[in-house]
């Protein structure tokens, strides 16, 4: 079982829907928990990062901790085309390296 | 914007040759990591420097693969001899002491490998 999950779609939504992407972890020492976009034939970029369990909010995106179900969630309001790109979610615990998901790949038709 | 740099972009190589990736990272940044991501994967670490220092190299083949940054600023990680399975995108990330947080890996554009 890898430690963090996640489903790699694709998934397609119109311009302007709320898009909910989701991960797992089963490492229950992870403290910290990231989200990050990647381009097509880019490196990752850092989108937002949470330190235990709640919310936080950056402009249309919104990063959710559940640590006692050990769920990660990201949502994109007002979805646009340039948000068109896969996302990995990532967790670590002061002892350990960051693990990666296999990474959501997200679709916005216009 | 400061940026991490890596060259080169693509590299095509056939198997049993040696191949050479070079990474610069953001001016200051003590720590820097070399990640392989796989189409269809995230990225998975294979070594991690403190200033010259390696930190992590557990998951590097050290049979075929070795990193190093010699003056604590770039780095250079080399695959001798290549192998098919070797074919994927290798990453550069730094991060440190100049601005934001140290939790905050900044990647650089990657290398795309394909081993004939």
């Amino acid at each position: 079982q890898k430690e963090v999950e996640q489903d790699p779609g694709p998934l397609s939504v119109p311009e302007g829907a709320i898009v909910s992407l989701n991960c797992t972890y089963s490492n229950s020492a992870f403290q910290y928990f990231m989200w990050y976009r990647q381009y097509s034939r880019k490196g990752p970029e850092l989108l937002m990062y949470t330190y235990s369990s709640g919310n936080k909010e950056d402009g249309r995106f919104t990063a959710q901790v559940d640590k006692s179900s050990k769920y990660i969630s990201l949502f994109i309001r007002d979805s646009q085309p340039s948000d068109s790109a896969t996302y990995l979610c990532a967790s670590y615990s002061s002892a350990s390296k960051i693990i990666f998901g296999s990474g959501t790949r997200l679709s916005i038709r216009p | 914007e400061a940026e991490v740099a890596q060259s080169p972009r693509y590299k095509i190589t056939e198997k049993s040759q040696a191949v050479a990736f070079w990474c610069d990272p953001i001016s200051g940044h003590a720590t820097l990591y070399w990640y392989r991501q796989i189409l269809g994967q995230g990225p998975e670490l294979l070594v991690q420097f403190q200033d010259e220092s390696v930190v992590d190299d557990s998951q590097l083949p050290k049979d075929r693969f070795s990193a190093e940054r010699l003056k604590g600023v770039d780095s250079t990680l080399k695959i001798q001899p290549a192998e098919l399975g070797d074919s994927a995108m290798y990453l550069c990330a730094s991060s440190g002491r100049t601005g934001g947080s140290v939790y905050e890996q900044y990647f650089g554009p990657g290398t795309r490998l394909t081993v004939t």
